[in-house]
């Protein structure tokens, strides 16, 4: 099974800055399959991002999702106050899927 | 624009059956490419999924509780449902019903999430 580490855990911003999460993957994540999450306290993940870099419908090109193998990144190029929340990567190159540990962006 | 909204028991006692059930709105649960399952969310383990169903009722499950869950189908009430048998505290969890597009796969819709506790 593939684990997927997350870093930082925590990352304080201020709005208008740029964000860099990532995400590693304990094996080689096949055909690059990687997605990323937004979740809001009370909600449900929000799909951002599928096949490491393409951005689901209605998702704001600030968003940018890159990377291959075992190394991925999310970088948010202009954080807006919304945008402060819990981040997920998710890999489904093999089964079983998985989730990594999440990153929170928090407002400094 | 598809729905999912869960529905069942807050409470479980250790060692009976979870159940929940998720409606499905806005769509059939017969679509081709539609697969139909189940994540929890846990401050422990965080985000696991714990597997998916094919409408025609082929199912796929996470091997560490596989022994445990049962994923069924029923499209005459275009809804579907999970049981997870001989609970412990450790599935304590927000659980969400989701939509995907395969057996390994993204997923682009949730329900929004219900919460179950363990406990006698």
């Amino acid at each position: 099974e593939i684990v997927l580490t997350q870093s930082p855990g925590t990352l304080s911003l201020s709005p208008g800055e740029r964000a860099t999460l990532s995400c590693r993957a304990s094996q080689i994540v096949a055909g690059n399959f990687l997605a990323w999450y937004q979740q809001k306290p009370g909600q449900a993940p929000r799909l951002l991002i599928y096949d490491t870099s393409t951005r689901a419908t209605g998702i704001p090109d600030r968003f940018r999702g890159s990377g291959s193998g075992t190394d991925f990144t999310l970088t948010i190029s202009r954080l807006e106050p919304e945008d402060f929340a819990v981040f997920y990567c998710q890999h489904y190159g093999s089964s079983p899927q998985a989730f990594g540990g999440g990153t929170k962006v928090e407002i400094k | 624009q598809l729905q999912l909204q869960e529905s069942g028991p807050g409470l479980v006692k250790p060692s009976e059956t979870l159940s929940l059930t998720c409606a499905v709105s806005g769509g059939s649960i017969g679509s081709s490419y539609s697969y139909w399952g189940w994540i929890r969310q846990s401050p422990g383990k965080g985000l696991e999924w714990i597997g998916n169903i094919y409408y025609s009722g082929t199912t796929y499950y996470h091997p560490s509780l596989k022994t445990r869950v049962t994923i069924s189908v029923d499209t005459s009430k275009n809804q579907f449902s999970l049981k997870l048998s001989s609970v412990t505290a450790a599935d304590s969890a927000v659980y969400y019903c989701t939509n995907t597009r395969g057996v390994v796969y993204f997923f682009d819709y949730w329900g929004q999430g219900t919460l179950v506790t363990v406990s006698s």
